[in-house]
């Protein structure tokens, strides 16, 4: 199981939106809507920010949303604040109760 | 409110064995809406999942770490553990646990890690 793949990097100014994406296969992302976001800032534990692909836990801003396209699912981060610079990774299911995490989306804020 | 803790030796050497436990507290190991998983993360690179246990202890592991993982659970402790063996260099990460969500329901988070320990470090040298 390879990785899912993720631009190393993205930035935006604040108040701007930014969209990370996150590219998998027809065995992963292509084929379960079980994908999840994760934030992580420096230090710290991931946190659960997104499920099912555009779920939203309670605690977590309306400014974060997700959706996928075939085999590349999206996060998007609308009114970017100064907090939200971290990182973020992906993660989907891969059938056979297997989970793939993509290689981490760095993001600035400008 | 759930907790999950990790502990275990934090310099394992190389060929040896590494063996890190998981204490969860604030809620039951044994919910069959969950499941209870591994996560590592070597320095400055992403995160790698390494498997999956359930509290009836069926496991499901990363399958490039198969052949060194072991999962096991302790309800009466309302712990579970991992053992890799032979370990590398590669093997230095950051190690987490996370309760996965295993449940069908609108607002249960299935197949994602929705509560995470606070990692513990693990380095392999001699």
């Amino acid at each position: 199981q390879s990785a899912l793949t993720q631009p190393a990097s993205v930035s935006g100014s604040p108040g701007q939106s930014i969209t990370i994406s996150c590219t998998g296969t027809n065995s992963d992302v292509g084929s379960y809507n079980f994908v999840s976001w994760y934030q992580q800032h420096p230090g710290k534990a991931p946190r659960f920010m997104i499920y099912e692909v555009s779920k939203r836990p309670s605690g977590v801003s309306s400014r974060f949303s997700g959706s996928k396209s075939g085999n590349t699912a999206s996060l998007t981060i609308s009114g970017l604040q100064a907090e939200d610079e971290a990182d973020y990774f992906c993660c989907s299911y891969a059938g056979s109760n297997i989970l793939v995490f993509g290689g981490g989306t760095k993001l600035t804020v400008l | 409110q759930l907790q999950l803790e990790e502990s275990g030796p934090g310099l394992v050497k190389p060929s040896e064995t590494l063996s890190l436990t998981c204490a969860v507290s604030g809620g039951s190991i044994s919910s069959s809406s969950y499941k209870w998983g591994w996560i590592r993360q070597p320095p400055g690179k992403g995160l790698a999942w390494i498997g999956t246990i359930s509290h009836t202890g069926s496991t499901y592991y990363n399958p490039s770490l198969a052949s060194r993982v072991t999962m096991s659970v302790d309800t009466s402790k309302n712990q579970f553990s991992v053992r890799l063996s032979s370990v590398t260099a590669a093997d230095t990460a950051m190690y987490y646990c996370a309760r996965q969500g295993s449940c069908s329901s609108a607002t249960c988070p299935r197949t994602a890690f929705d509560v995470w320990g606070q990692g513990t470090k693990v380095t392999v040298s001699s």
